[in-house]
């Protein structure tokens, strides 16, 4: 079964300053789609990123970027310059190429202090 | 930009009602999903439907669910009798190609 793995419940970061957030998965595809997705207080999920695992260059989005480890299967997301704004819920999620559903992990709440 | 559409936004309901979520996918999206996610926990996967049939379906997805895509344009979840548990937020999508478009959630509340 596929599963994914997100191992830092809750994590905290100054404003301006850079975070790492981790997740590993568990496959035994070769082609599949990575993603982390952002939920803040309303609850909205929200697209932050998108990596293809055929793809050896990190995915990168403005101040939100991958660090995507294929043969470790780990695919964290790192924030530059945090803002306020990014305070919320960060869901690393997996699709495989079958595409019938997204399995999440079980999220990272972030805090990013003034 | 397309969007996936949800109504309502917030529904409070007495538990044994029946309880309709109401999605509108993105026009030429052929799969559509409904995720749940209790409140502190992870976003679960419930159902799949493609082709005007279920495609997958978790085994939270028992009797007391159904889905249907009545009048080609919206797509909808029925729990038949709602009960405490299924207090939660529900989150349509809808895919193309390897990318799902999540709703902004509905929000039920059985009491």
């Amino acid at each position: 079964a596929q599963t994914v793995t997100q191992s830092q419940p809750e994590m905290s970061v100054q404003e301006a300053e850079t975070v790492t957030l981790s997740c590993t998965y568990d496959t035994s595809e070769n082609n599949y789609y990575l993603f982390w997705y952002k939920q803040p207080p309303s609850r909205q999920m929200i697209l932050v990123i998108r990596q293809e695992a055929y793809k050896q260059q990190n995915a990168t989005e403005n101040r939100f970027s991958v660090n995507f480890q294929k043969a470790a299967k780990s695919f964290s997301l790192k924030i530059s310059d945090s803002q306020l704004g990014d305070t919320a819920m960060y869901f690393c999620a997996f699709i495989d190429t079958g595409g019938f559903k997204t399995i999440f992990g079980a999220g990272t709440r972030l805090f990013v202090k003034a | 930009e397309p969007e996936v559409t949800q109504t309502p936004s917030h529904q409070v309901t007495q538990m044994g009602q029946e309880v309709i979520l109401r999605c509108v996918p993105i026009s030429n999206h052929l799969y559509f999903y409904w995720y749940r996610q209790i409140l502190g926990q992870k976003v679960e996967f419930l159902v799949s439907f493609y082709n005007n049939e279920i495609s997958e379906k978790s085994e939270i997805f028992d009797d007391q669910f159904s889905v249907e895509r009545p009048d080609g344009s919206n797509f909808t979840l029925k729990i038949r009798s709602t009960k405490l548990e299924d207090s939660a937020m529900y989150f349509c999508a809808t895919r193309i190609v390897n990318e799902q478009y999540f709703g902004p959630g509905t929000r039920l509340t059985v009491t």
